[in-house]
């Protein structure tokens, strides 16, 4: 079975804190992403990459910055947390070959961080 | 910007009955994909749909697709307590990049 682990189930951190969240997958999947999940606005890119050392914006990355150093581990980075940072994030990743356009696209989630920033 | 639009927005009926969601997509796509989320944890995939097909059965899960119409439907059968989550559906328009809707909580009561 594919895993995807992510480095807390909660995180509590204070305004202006350097947040670091950590996703790891098993399945040597090509694609991460990385999400956050608030009530009424669904699930909303934050970052993905499709290759180690690559990442592209999605639809909200202001306030964020990622890491692919390996294939396996995706970082999302809080330069400087705000309150409105408040979330559960969410990693995923797929085996699909983006720049191929192969695969099926779906995608396997980590179980999600819920970041309280106070 | 969110791609599918789920409906209903909250589902409650008692088990053993059939649930139906809804989903509106706005641009063309390449697949559609139903996903479910229990409480509080991460989503995990149920079925993939591509733009040729026009439904699709896994289990006691039914997906249907209207690309004329953009829209989708998943109908769970003989419901159980344990069906009781959240249920997205993601649009594939690019290789690999999924649009959530907002999704619909359903409720299976025993």
């Amino acid at each position: 079975d594919v895993k995807v682990t992510q480095s807390s189930r909660y995180l509590v951190k204070r305004t202006g804190e350097k947040v670091f969240l950590e996703c790891v997958q098993d399945m040597d999947h090509e694609n991460m992403f990385w999400y956050r999940q608030d009530p009424g606005l669904g699930l909303r890119l934050i970052y993905f990459s499709y290759d180690v050392k690559m990442k592209e914006k999605g639809d909200i990355p202001e306030g964020y910055s990622v890491s692919r150093e390996k294939k396996e581990r995706f970082s999302l980075i809080l330069e400087s947390a705000s309150t409105n940072q408040t979330s559960m994030y969410l990693c995923a990743s797929s085996d699909t070959g983006l720049a191929g356009g192969r695969g099926n696209d779906e995608q396997y989630f980590g179980p999600g961080t819920r970041l309280t920033v106070t | 910007s969110q791609q599918g639009e789920e409906d209903p927005q909250a589902l409650s009926i008692q088990e053993g009955e059939n649930a139906t969601m809804n989903c509106s997509y706005k641009t063309s796509i390449n697949n559609l994909q139903w996903y479910r989320q229990n409480s509080g944890r991460g989503l995990v995939h149920l079925i993939l749909i591509r733009s040729n097909e026009r439904e699709k059965h896994s289990g006691r899960l039914r997906v249907t697709l209207d690309t004329s119409k953009k829209s989708s439907s998943l109908l769970i059968t003989a419901s159980r307590a344990a069906d009781t989550a959240s249920y997205f559906c993601a649009t594939v328009a690019s290789y690999g990049k999924l649009t959530f809707g907002q999704g619909t909580i359903l409720t299976v009561h025993p």
